[in-house]
């Protein structure tokens, strides 16, 4: 059974910091999924990785991933308040995908 | 148009009513989702079609009933539901199963509340 687990679950940091959220995922899977998702609103996909060694980055947020590891990160750089949000990584296996159980990021001013 | 709508964004029902929730996309996808999102939790996967056909039922009980009457329209049919399926109800798209790239775009939700 494919497990995706994503820490820290919970994260308030301070603007203008730097930090990484890590996600782990425990089959064999070459495609990796980050969503963002708003306090009641739906998901919006920011990166789809495809690779081993791909980097993806987008404004602040960059997301890599290591196949061998079965390791994505998602990398914050100094974080600005309009990123607080729930950040899901995904992993897909059998015509599906697995969310882990999001990181709800809280960034103070 | 790389947009998924739902409707409608806001149901209340009560446990003996029927209603239906719709799905509907643009883009030529082929495989289109049903998802069930409780506060603070990641999305479920309820449903999965392929080509107007159920691939994945994650053993959803049967008073969800999906419907794909074409490449572009997905509906869910809601009859008896129980106060605990009140949630967010997410449906999303994305190109056939089996194209290597299965990114799935999200529409806004409808949710549900059972009374």
């Amino acid at each position: 059974e494919l497990k995706v687990e994503q820490n820290p679950l919970f994260l308030s940091m301070q603007e203008g910091k730097n930090y990484t959220i890590y996600c782990n995922y425990s089959t064999t899977s070459d495609r990796l999924y980050w969503y963002r998702q708003d306090p009641g609103k739906s998901l919006e996909s920011l990166f789809v990785l495809l690779s081993n060694g791909a980097v993806k980055q987008e404004g602040r947020l960059m997301a890599s991933l290591d196949t061998k590891a079965r390791l994505s990160t998602l990398h914050i750089t100094a974080a600005v308040h309009d990123l607080s949000a729930t950040y899901f990584c995904a992993v897909d296996r059998d015509d599906k995908i697995i969310f882990g159980k999001g990181t709800r990021l809280h960034i103070l001013p | 148009d790389t947009e998924v709508t739902q409707t409608p964004k806001h149901l209340v029902m009560g446990m003996t009513n029927k209603k239906s929730l719709k799905c509907e996309q643009h883009m030529g996808h082929r495989a289109m989702y049903w998802y069930k999102q409780k506060a603070k939790k990641p999305p479920e996967l309820m449903f999965v079609y392929s080509y107007e056909k159920l691939s994945i039922n994650e053993s959803v009980p049967s008073r969800f009933s999906p419907e794909c009457p074409n490449s572009s329209l997905l509906n869910l049919h809601l009859h008896a539901l129980q106060p605990e399926d009140s949630a967010l109800y997410l449906c999303a798209s994305s190109q056939a199963i089996g194209t290597g790239s299965y990114e799935q775009y999200f529409g806004p939700g409808t949710r549900l509340t059972v009374t």
